[in-house]
C-alpha cells in the first residue's frame, strides 16, 4: 500500500499569504496525484488533478506540481474562503490512498 | 447538473446489514467509475471500493474485504454498497464519487454523503 504523508498537519496563515502543502507518497506514483479541499459539513471538492490540473472551475490561485514521491499545493494568496482541509490521494496502484490530511487554519 | 445523491444510511446495530444506494443524475452513468469513500467522525478520508464502468471490475480496501459488496444498476443509474457484518469502526459518513472521464481513481463529483452509525 502506498503511504500519503502530507506535511504540515496544521497551517496558520492570514489572508493574502501564500500557502504550500506537502505530500510526499513511499513509492513513486509518477504524476498520479490528486488534491482535495474540505470544509466542515461538506463534501470534498477535487482542486487538482495529475498532479498538476486544475479542476473545472477552480480559481488560478491554486496550483500543484511535483511528480514521483514529492507534490505540492500551493496557494498563492489566501482567500477567506480557502481556509479549510486539503487531502492529496494517489491513483497509481490499488488500493487507492489519501493523505491524513493539512488543515489551513486562520491565523 | 451533474448530481449524487447517497441514502440509506442511519443507525445499524453491531453486526447487522444495511444497503447504501447512490442515485446519479446529469450524466451518462454507465460511462464512469464510480466509488465509495467514508469519513469517520472527526477523521480523514479512506477510500472504500471502486468498480468499472460495467460492474465487470471491483476494487476494495483490506479493511472491507469480503464484508462489503459494491454494485451498480446501469438501467436505473445507481451505485449500490451492500455493507454486512458491520462493526463499531464502521461507522462513518459515506461518499459516492464519480471518476473522471480519463481516471476511474480521481473523483471529480461528490455526493453529500450519508452516515452510517453502527452501535447498539
Amino acid at each position: 500500500e502506498i503511504v500519503l504523508t502530507q506535511s504540515p498537519a496544521t497551517l496558520s496563515l492570514s489572508p493574502g499569504e501564500r500557502a504550500t502543502l506537502s505530500c510526499r507518497a513511499s513509492q513513486s506514483i509518477s504524476s498520479s496525484l490528486a488534491w482535495y479541499q474540505q470544509k466542515p459539513g461538506q463534501a470534498p471538492r477535487l482542486l487538482i488533478y495529475d498532479a498538476s490540473n486544475r479542476a473545472t472551475g477552480i480559481p488560478a490561485r491554486f496550483s500543484g506540481s511535483g511528480s514521483g514521491t514529492d507534490f505540492t499545493l500551493t496557494i498563492s494568496s489566501l482567500e477567506p474562503e480557502d481556509f479549510a482541509v486539503y487531502y492529496c490521494q494517489q491513483r497509481s496502484n490499488w488500493p487507492l490512498t489519501f493523505g491524513g490530511g493539512t488543515k489551513v487554519e486562520i491565523k | 447538473d451533474v448530481q449524487l445523491l447517497e441514502s440509506g444510511g442511519g443507525l445499524v446495530q453491531p453486526g447487522g446489514s444495511v444497503r447504501l444506494s447512490c442515485a446519479a443524475s446529469g450524466f451518462t452513468f454507465s460511462s464512469y467509475a464510480m466509488t465509495w469513500v467514508r469519513q469517520a467522525p472527526g477523521k480523514g478520508l479512506e477510500w472504500v471500493s471502486t468498480i468499472t464502468t460495467t460492474g465487470g471490475g471491483t476494487y476494495y480496501a483490506d479493511s472491507v474485504k469480503g464484508q462489503f459488496t459494491i454494485s451498480r444498476d446501469n438501467s436505473k443509474n445507481t451505485l449500490y454498497l451492500q455493507m454486512n457484518s458491520l462493526r463499531a469502526e464502521d461507522t462513518a459518513v459515506y461518499y459516492c464519487a464519480r471518476g473522471t472521464t480519463g481516471a476511474a481513481g480521481t473523483f471529480e463529483t461528490w455526493g453529500q454523503g450519508t452516515l452510517v452509525t453502527v452501535s447498539s
